[in-house]
């Protein structure tokens, strides 16, 4: 069974600080990872995938696969960054299944 | 990727109805999800639908619940039937556009059952 496991409901960061968003995960094979925003009031979207080892709005994300953990980070956090994130994995097998996290929302005070 | 467009985008129905919502991509694609979002919760996958084949359903959904309908490769429905308060939930349609790509969301259909 593949899980994934964001263990803070809220992290609250000073504007300026950095900013760690833990996501573990739990699948027996390679999985591919994502992490999803979630800004008030619009929909879920993508902010990066693992595979295109891409930076976001300046927001990384590594796979730690000794760890099994993808946390998402951010050197410096600003105001518009607050928001729900969601760690998701989807299975490497032919029925792509994925998997969400409970989510954390990120508040970043001024 | 992909532009979705899901509708309605809330409603209040009453305990023992059914409700249908509609999702529409702008571009053909294989495989269309629907998720729910209850309460303080995390995304749950409720079922994979393909066009021209039955739906495949996740554990603790059935099609009688929740029958799902994908006539061609850019709509696809999911019904929410004999409803109950317990089926309040936010409901979202998603789509993947190509290997090696994230998934794409429809703005979600928030559900009261009163």
């Amino acid at each position: 069974a593949q899980r994934v496991t964001q263990p803070e409901k809220l992290l609250s960061v000073f504007k300026g600080a950095p900013v760690e968003l833990k996501c573990n995960y739990s699948y027996s094979g390679s999985p591919e990872l994502f992490w999803y925003v979630q800004y008030s009031r619009q929909r879920l979207q993508l902010l990066l995938r693992h595979i295109s080892r891409e930076s976001i709005k300046g927001f990384t994300a590594d796979l730690n696969k000794g760890e099994t953990s993808f946390h998402l980070k951010k050197p410096f956090a600003q105001e518009e960054d607050s928001a729900m994130y969601y760690c998701a994995l989807m299975n490497s097998g032919g029925y792509q299944k994925v998997t969400f996290g409970t989510g954390t929302k990120l508040q970043v005070i001024p | 990727s992909a532009v979705i467009s899901q509708k309605p985008s809330r409603d209040i129905c009453q305990r023992g109805t059914s409700l249908t919502i509609q999702c529409q991509v702008d571009s053909q694609v294989t495989m269309m999800f629907w998720y729910r979002q209850q309460p303080g919760q995390s995304l749950t996958l409720i079922a994979t639908a393909n066009q021209g084949s039955e739906a495949t359903y996740e554990s603790g959904f059935v099609i009688d619940k929740f029958p799902i309908s994908r006539p061609n490769l850019t709509f696809s429905t999911l019904t929410v039937s004999n409803m109950s308060p317990e089926d309040s939930s936010i409901y979202l349609c998603s789509v993947r556009k190509g290997a090696g790509g994230g998934y794409t969301f429809g703005s979600g259909t928030r559900l009261t059952v009163v």
